[in-house]
Order: C-alpha cells, then structure tokens, then sequence
C-alpha cells in the first residue's frame, strides 16, 4: 500500500487564480517527481527532486514552482492559473536506489475555467 | 533524452486469450526498466522492474523479458481476464524517469 497522498483530487478555478496542488509521503523516500498528463498522452515529468532544497525542471517546460522544504512534502505552485493549465498532476516518490520504483499519489484533476 | 516508445497504442483481447505489447527505446544507458499497471480511477502501479539484460520477471499470470542490445522489453499476459484491462505504461530509469504513451488494453468478455 502507497503512502503517498496528493490533494485536491479535483478542483475547478476561474483563470488568474493562485493554486496548490499537495502532495506528501510517509515513506521517507528522498527522491519526488511531478508528472502532467493530458488526454492520451503520456506521462511528462515537469519537476523533480532529490532532496530537501533539491528540485530540477522535467523534460516539459511548465509554469509552475516547486519547493523541498520538508522530505516528505512537495508541492506544486502555479501563481497564476490559465485554461492551458487543465490537465492531471499526478505526484510520485522512490527511493534512493536508480532501480527503485515509483510510488505514485491519487492525482489531482485540475480544470481552469 | 530517453526516447520510450510503445506499441500497439491500443488492444482489444478476447478473454481467455493471451497477449503481449512492446515497449522500445534507443540506449542501454539506463538504470533500470519500469513496467506499470495504470487502471482507471487508480493511481499507477508498478509490476515489474528490470535491470539486466536477458532479465526475466514474471507474477502470476503476468511476465516480462528485457533485451537492452536490441533495444526492447515485452510484456506478457497469459490467458486474460477482464480484471486485466488497464494502461501498461513502460518507464526507463537514468537520472530521471520518461514514461511512454502505454498500451491500453480491453479485454472483451
């Protein structure tokens, strides 16, 4: 069982809105990722991190922030929601191994009106 | 970059029937292969990871093979059952991890 928890698992906003979407593992995993996915397209990973005060940038170019403040905390900040934003963001962790698996969250639906 | 690339993009399969799916890449040069199980309103689950070449992993019904020479790993599933329709995702592992587009699969009762 995945102890890794994302929240909302949906939500809806107007455009111009700040939003962010949570994500946190009990697991003590050091390694964090974000990935996109639109309709019938493949995972993009857009950030991840290594660590406390450790984050990158994905292959896929994104608009939003992350932060490691906390190993079992990551969230995903975008300061101003656009209707291109829609998609789902799903969360996951591993651990410190390159063959571990991920672990991933529920994700989060979100929908820029 | 890791390029994974996956095929058929979609499947429909008898139930009772067995089948398997590609997953494709262009470099050995990674940690390790991910097989994921993605069913709707789940999050994704891992069934396999691989790392040698020649690796063979198997639960259940449910078996892989991984071939880092030629550049492939198959993903097979013996006598399906409705339980078994769901997206396979394929990952590579190096510093980061690149999905592929998956194989959905539909298996017709």
């Amino acid at each position: 069982e995945a102890d890794i928890y994302q929240t909302p698992r949906y939500l809806v906003i107007g455009t111009g809105k700040k939003i962010t979407l949570e994500c946190s593992q009990t697991m003590g995993h050091d390694k964090m990722y974000w990935y996109q996915q639109d309709p019938g397209m493949e995972l993009h990973l857009i950030h991840y991190s290594y660590g406390v005060n450790s984050t990158e940038k994905g292959d896929l170019s994104s608009e939003s922030t992350v932060s490691r403040i906390r190993t079992e905390h990551f969230p995903l900040t975008l300061e101003s929601a656009r209707p291109s934003h829609t998609s789902q963001y799903l969360c996951a962790s591993s651990g410190g191994q390159g063959y571990e698996k991920l672990f991933f969250g529920s994700g989060t639906q979100l929908s820029v009106l | 970059i890791l390029n994974v690339e996956q095929s058929p993009q979609s499947l429909h399969v008898q139930e009772g029937d067995s089948t398997n799916f590609t997953c494709s890449f262009p470099s050995s040069n990674f940690y390790a292969l991910h097989w994921y199980r993605w069913e709707t309103a789940k999050s994704p689950e891992a069934l396999f990871v691989m790392t040698l070449n020649g690796d063979e992993k198997k639960k259940g019904r449910i078996s892989a093979t991984l071939n880092t020479k030629e550049g492939y790993s198959y993903l097979y599933i013996k006598g399906s059952q409705p339980e078994d329709s769901a997206t396979y995702l394929c990952a590579l592992r190096d510093d980061k991890i690149i999905f592929g587009k998956g194989t959905r699969l539909h298996i017709l009762p």
